[in-house]
């Protein structure tokens, strides 16, 4: 059964400093994983789309790779700002379905 | 073009009542979905639906039923609530591989 796993929960980080977010999922056999944006009472917003064939994918500010062979995804997020604040989530795609991890929250910018 | 929409926001019932939850998309998309999202839990799958008029079960369908009518609709129902539906329903909708999310309906069963 694929799971998927965000450490850590939250990340309080100062401004303009580079961000770090990490996704981990335990079976190598995906589509794609794709990255969300949640807002606080919203629906999901999505960032990138990472193909199984890419290694990365880059809109802006945002870089997300892929490993799929060790099971991992990074989001970097450059220069961070205070309208960064939300929480992030990544969903590995297998046939039809996709399955979420809990999400990072950042959280107070300083 | 509107994208995914869903009716209503916010509802209370109380438990054994029933109700339909309606997600709408005008992206022409095959593949829709029903989540639901609680405090420490992240996005469950509720069921899902390939094409109209098929739909199949998620990872928690219990207590739910949905239909698949129209390519455009995906319909939710609750045929007697009980307070654990007590959620934030999620319904998406995917295309070229990128999943596409509603606001949200907040529903508190008493």
């Amino acid at each position: 059964k694929q799971e998927v796993t965000q450490i850590p929960a939250a990340l309080s980080v100062p401004e303009g400093e580079n961000l770090v977010l990490n996704c981990s999922f335990t079976d190598s056999a995906i589509y794609n994983l794709q990255w969300f944006r949640q807002d606080p009472g919203k629906g999901l917003t999505s960032l990138l789309l990472i193909q199984s064939s890419q290694r990365e994918q880059t809109s802006g500010r945002l870089n997300a790779s892929l490993d799929k062979s060790s099971g991992r995804s990074t989001l970097y997020i450059a220069a961070s700002q205070p309208g960064d604040s939300a929480t992030y989530l990544c969903a590995v795609i297998g046939t039809y379905k996709y399955i979420f991890g809990t999400g990072t929250r950042l959280k107070g910018f300083s | 073009n509107a994208g995914v929409t869903q009716t209503p926001k916010f509802r209370v019932l109380k438990t054994g009542q029933s109700m339909t939850l309606l997600c709408a998309q005008d992206m022409n998309h095959e593949y829709m979905y029903w989540y639901r999202q609680d405090p420490g839990m992240g996005l469950r799958l509720i069921h899902y639906s390939v094409g109209e008029g098929t739909t199949a079960k998620g990872e928690v369908p219990d207590g739910y039923n949905v239909s698949r009518l129209k390519k455009q609709n995906f319909l939710l129902g609750l045929e007697s609530a009980a307070p654990s539906q007590t959620s934030v329903y999620f319904c998406a909708s995917t295309g070229a591989n990128e999943q596409f999310f509603g606001p949200g309906t907040r529903l508190t069963v008493l």
